[in-house]
């Protein structure tokens, strides 16, 4: 079946550091992509998401390229604020599966000033 | 503005009360979801729903029903809540993406977070 596999966490950063959170997946076709973010007491929101081989998604100076080569989407950002501490989650989704949604199990990302 | 609301956000009850979570969205979504999120933050989809009259078991076995009355609703009841029912339920619905085919995007509720006591 289909399955994700994040970098576990807590990550901690100094503001304005390079923000790296490393997603991998496995899938019997050809799945969508997502990243997710869920700031602390809410429910989550779309953080970006790719839709075929080599597609980037990118939003709020965040960035994740579908590499079909190594199964990987691995979610970047330049310049970390406060800001975006909060736990962010892979995740997955193929027609073949009835289009649900497969979550890797989160990484907590806490910026420090 | 559309969105998808969720009560109670914040639950304490005793153990062998029943409960029921509500879940409304007001996007006309076809697709609603119920997860469960454990204190390790892992989300575990317990209930789906397709359409009016569809609901169906997830990937967690779950003791909670859920039913499908009308597209806008889909509330999670516990008959009987015990403590190892302490947990956060995220409803979320979604739609087929027009522009993108096969991407199935997903709108979260803020949650219901349930202790029993």
């Amino acid at each position: 079946g289909n399955s994700v596999t994040q970098m576990e966490g807590p990550v901690t950063l100094s503001e304005e550091a390079f923000l790296t959170i490393n997603c991998t997946y496995t899938a019997t076709g050809y799945p969508s992509l997502f990243w997710y973010v869920q700031y602390p007491g809410e429910g989550l929101q779309l953080l970006l998401k790719a839709t075929k081989a080599d597609d980037k998604g990118s939003n709020k100076g965040f960035e994740a390229t579908y590499r079909k080569e190594t199964t990987s989407f691995h979610l970047e950002k330049g310049s970390v604020q406060v800001s975006d501490s909060a736990v962010y989650f892979c995740a997955l989704s193929e027609e073949a599966a009835g289009n649900k949604l497969t979550f890797g199990g989160g990484t907590r990302v806490l910026v420090k000033p | 503005e559309a969105d998808i609301y969720q009560t109670p956000r914040y639950l304490v009850i005793g153990t062998g009360k029943k409960i029921t979570l509500e879940c409304s969205q007001t996007m006309g979504h076809d697709k609603m979801y119920w997860y469960q999120q454990d204190p390790g933050m892992e989300l575990h989809l317990i209930h789906y729903s397709y359409g009016v009259n569809s609901t169906e078991k997830g990937d967690l076995s779950s003791e909670s029903t859920v039913s499908r009355i009308r597209t806008e609703h889909f509330p999670l009841t516990l008959e009987s809540a015990r403590p190892s029912h302490t947990s956060q339920y995220l409803c979320a619905s979604s739609d087929r993406d027009t522009q993108d085919s096969g991407a199935n995007v997903l709108t979260f509720g803020a949650g219901s977070r349930l202790t029993v006591l």
